[in-house]
């Protein structure tokens, strides 16, 4: 069975632009996370969905938005890039609850603003 | 606020030798508590988790130890490999929260 996927793998963004992410879930995983990991740091919540609603948001400004499809894929939104938003974003799923299921996490892509 | 502290930064261990991770929590309603591996260029990888009814569980060569009361727990890392060499997240959650909680890693270089 194929991994959590992420695309693209590297993005380029200047200060101010939008960035879309994408994310397919291992296969029959219904819960999708982000998690923002800048460098040298530990990864950081920032959204958590099961079953296409929101169950969780970390500690992030609005101009991060996320949203799950029907096929569990995933997108996660950020807005008014800032130069801070550098980093690695990771997509992690899992086939039920945290604890009930370990959490899979993707490659991540790796986003650079300048 | 950083409600999980882990120790030391950065270790060297002789390959065959015990590699030791040490967390510290705050929280006290956290109740899962796994340790991650993370190589370069990739995401993080589950290697093992403990649930504060028990004091240590053990998988392979990888044996995590649990002191609630001290709110401690720690990674070991028994016969360590060149292999191993990476960075270790310990992490935590509370039931019914799917918020994962990470420490700022360690990373681990194992020498011949």
């Amino acid at each position: 069975d194929a991994g959590v996927t992420q695309s693209p793998t590297h993005l380029i963004k200047t200060r101010g632009q939008q960035v879309t992410l994408r994310c397919s879930p291992i296969s029959g995983h219904k819960s999708v996370s982000w998690y923002q990991q800048v460098l040298g740091q530990g990864p950081q919540f920032i959204f958590q969905y099961y079953e296409k609603e929101e169950r969780g948001r970390g500690n992030f400004p609005d101009r991060f938005s996320a949203r799950q499809f029907p096929n569990y894929s995933s997108e996660l939104n950020v807005n008014a890039l800032l130069l801070g938003d550098s980093a690695l974003y990771l997509c992690a799923s899992s086939l039920d609850r945290l604890g009930n299921s370990p959490l899979h996490f993707g490659n991540g892509t790796r986003l650079t603003v300048t | 606020q950083q409600q999980v502290k882990q120790s030391p930064q950065s270790l060297i261990v002789q390959k065959g030798g015990i590699s030791i991770i040490n967390c510290a929590y705050e929280n006290t309603a956290f109740d899962y508590f796994p340790w991650y591996q993370q190589f370069p260029g990739k995401g993080p990888a589950l290697l093992i988790a403990i649930r504060p009814d028990v004091s240590e569980k053990k998988e392979g060569r990888f044996t995590i130890s649990f002191n609630k009361s001290a709110k401690q727990f720690s990674l070991h890392i028994m016969d360590s490999q060149p292999g191993d060499s990476a960075t270790y997240f310990c992490a935590a959650s509370e039931d019914g929260n799917e918020k994962l909680t990470f420490g700022t890693g360690t990373r681990l270089t194992i020498i011949p």
